[in-house]
């Protein structure tokens, strides 16, 4: 089965630059999704379609797009981003969604 | 508001069935297709199943195909997920979500809380 990959961790001090990569084989054909989880709460989704940015969403989040690796980039991690981070896609059909096992980001 | 509500979990046997549900509210139920998600204790998220919006349409990760069983009742607003030959490995906390559409991509939003299902003896 298709599978996305993400480093477990990334940390970072307040202040400075997060990427969080992702990789996955359909992820050419396939757009990417980007979910911020806090413990207890449900996910939300911080990029759509490898680049764009939801309403609400602070500006020092950014995605881009590279072959078959995605990254999530937060500009200026401040603390309250600290959080797990999972990267969502689909196979190559488009018809089965995948998520990546997550990164947990740590601002310290 | 745009609200997913889910019941029924709680403590099974191995080997033993289980439904839950997931009541939805302040949007077109019916136009949507909607997914299971579901995150074992300490892990990461893992998606199980989707059905269109229709329910002529479904799909499941190997992981449960042929034990799990996705459907909906439109009349209700409802989804359901029918649970069967559950194993210790299906403890998880179980989330429903709709399928959002909006500016040519996809994604799930919103998420219900979840209900927790744990299979043990």
């Amino acid at each position: 089965s298709y599978e996305l990959t993400q480093p477990p961790s990334v940390s970072v001090s307040p202040g400075q630059t997060a990427r969080i990569t992702c990789s996955g084989d359909a992820l050419p054909k396939q757009y990417a999704y980007w979910y911020k989880q806090k413990a207890g709460q449900a996910p939300v989704v911080v990029i759509y379609k490898d680049t764009e940015r939801p309403s609400g969403i602070p500006e020092r989040f950014s995605g881009s797009t590279s072959g078959t690796t995605v990254t999530l980039t937060i500009s200026g991690a401040q603390a309250e981003d600290e959080a797990d981070y999972y990267c969502q896609s689909a196979d190559i059909s488009g018809t089965y969604r995948v998520f990546g096992g997550g990164t947990k980001l740590t601002v310290l | 508001q745009v609200q997913l509500v889910e019941s029924g979990g709680g403590v099974v046997q191995p080997g033993r069935s289980l439904r839950i549900s997931c009541a939805a509210s302040g949007f077109n139920f019916s136009s949507d297709n909607m997914h299971w998600v579901r995150q074992a204790p300490g892990k990461g998220l893992e998606w199980v199943a989707v059905i269109s919006h229709d329910g002529r349409y479904k799909y499941y990760a190997d992981s449960v195909k042929g034990r799990f069983i996705i459907s909906r009742d439109n009349s209700k607003n409802t989804l359901y997920l029918q649970m069967s030959s559950l194993r210790p490995e299906d403890t998880a906390v179980y989330s429903c979500a709709r399928d959002y559409w909006s500016d040519g991509g996809n994604w799930f939003d919103p998420w219900g809380q979840g209900t927790l299902v744990t299979v043990s003896s």
